[in-house]
């Protein structure tokens, strides 16, 4: 049981690249989320996802686009990206309903956008 | 929008001293989580208040949910090198949702 992993660890991207980050969990949660972490600001909603099929924006979804295609795929797409998008990407999941709503966090990716 | 405030946001103590960071929303919260990330690593989950004036005790750490469920605080009691980090609470206001604090760095001086 691998819980919420998220892929690559890494990465540096020119401006204006595109790259898609990896998020997938294997606990059959039906919530994920994509968060970035700024020094200072803590930790900010891009998008998330109800279920499988289905997506919503978050406090801060400009310049990204999200797909959940399968209930244990979540991915983060960055279609032309800009300095300002330099942060560290956290993915998290969560069940739906239950005694308590824990959301369990990928390790992150830490991006780089020169 | 819905904000959580969170404070202070760094702290440096002595080891053994005590610690404590406050949040506060302006609106009121359907439950209020923390989180705990160590340097390096990523949030991981701590405990999660729900009920109006909710105290819950984890060792050394305390916490406790305001009677009008608008505000929160964690308070460590003798603090160690293990405690280091940044503490994050987070707020539901009811939705799909949560709504994170800018969180408090906490460093320990030995």
């Amino acid at each position: 049981n691998a819980g919420v992993t998220q892929t690559p660890k890494f990465r540096v991207l020119k401006t204006g690249q595109s790259m898609t980050l990896l998020c997938a969990q294997d606990m059959n949660h039906e919530y994920m989320y994509w968060y970035r972490q700024d020094p200072g600001m803590g930790l900010r909603l891009i998008h998330y996802s109800v279920g499988e099929g289905t997506t919503a924006k978050g406090e801060v979804p400009d310049g990204y686009n999200v797909s959940r295609l399968k209930k244990q795929n979540f991915l983060l797409g960055l279609e032309s990206a800009a300095p300002s998008q330099t942060s560290v990407y956290f993915c998290a999941s969560r069940v739906s309903g239950g005694a308590t709503d824990t959301q369990y966090f990928g390790p992150g990716t830490r991006l780089t956008v020169l | 929008g819905q904000q959580v405030m969170q404070i202070p946001q760094y702290q440096h103590v002595q080891e053994g001293e005590d610690f404590t960071t406050y949040c506060n929303s302006s609106t009121t919260l359907s439950n209020i989580q923390w989180y705990k990330q160590r340097p390096g690593g990523h949030p991981v989950f701590l405990i999660q208040l729900v009920k109006s004036g909710e105290v819950k005790k984890q060792k050394r750490l305390t916490f406790q949910f305001g009677e009008a469920k608008k505000n929160s605080s964690l308070h460590i009691t003798a603090t160690q090198t293990t405690d280091v980090g940044t503490y994050f609470c987070a707020g539901r206001f009811g939705n799909e949702k949560l709504t994170f604090g800018t969180g408090t760095r906490l460093t320990i001086i030995p």
